[in-house]
């Protein structure tokens, strides 16, 4: 059974700082894994998509990689601003269906 | 551009009554449908997917069913709710088959009292 774990649960930076959010994964027979962004009472938006054969995507000022074989992901967000301050969600689509696995999630909150 | 849409966007119901959400894409044909429920402390689940009209994939056994009568509508049922229904609601969709970037609604957050 897949399983997707996110620490930290919680994470607090001052504004400006780089920061590094992790994801792992227990079975690296996987499709893609997507980060998402959720706001408070909000829906899901997503961030960034890695395919299984893929390294790494970027887009502004967020990294995402992937080590499939090791079951990690990290989500890299440079010069971190107030407006960052969300919940960041990791999951995994398994292989032979259609379901995503989701972590729990990090709570990043920027302080200005 | 493509969009997704659920209403409502909140619902306070009573134990044992019936329950209809509804959710709709825009700007695609033939999406994967999704409907995923979110409970404090329980992180996402998901609950149904359609690959096509008519076509309803459970995952988890629950007093809830999923219809899809269009190609661009997933509708989230329940002929009589419990408490433990209670949660932030969403529906998502991804391009057809394939490993595809999900997306996902606004939610419904839903009360059952």
């Amino acid at each position: 059974k897949q399983e997707v774990t996110q620490i930290p649960a919680a994470l607090s930076v001052p504004e400006g700082e780089n920061l590094v959010l992790n994801c792992s994964f227990t079975d690296s027979a996987i499709y893609n894994l997507q980060w998402f962004r959720q706001d408070p009472g909000k829906g899901l938006t997503s961030l960034l998509l890695i395919q299984s054969s893929q390294r790494e995507q970027t887009s502004g000022r967020l990294n995402a990689s992937l080590d499939k074989s090791s079951g990690r992901s990290t989500l890299y967000i440079a010069a971190s601003q107030p407006g960052d301050s969300a919940t960041y969600l990791c999951a995994v689509l398994i292989q032979g269906a259609q379901k995503l696995v989701f972590g729990q999630g990090t709570r990043l909150t920027i302080n200005p | 551009s493509q969009t997704i849409h659920q209403w409502p966007a909140t619902l306070v119901q009573p134990v044992g009554s019936p329950l209809s959400l509804e959710c709709t894409v825009e700007g695609t044909s033939n999406p994967n449908l999704y409907w995923y429920r979110q409970a404090a402390g329980r992180g996402l689940q998901l609950l149904f997917y359609s690959v096509g009209i008519g076509q309803i994939s459970s995952e988890v056994p629950q007093n809830l069913s999923a219809s899809r009568p269009q190609d661009r509508q997933f509708i989230l049922s329940s002929k009589k709710l419990l408490l433990s229904d209670s949660g932030f609601y969403l529906c998502a969709w991804s391009a057809g088959l394939g490993h595809n970037e999900q997306f996902f609604g606004p939610g419904t957050r839903l009360t059952v009292l």
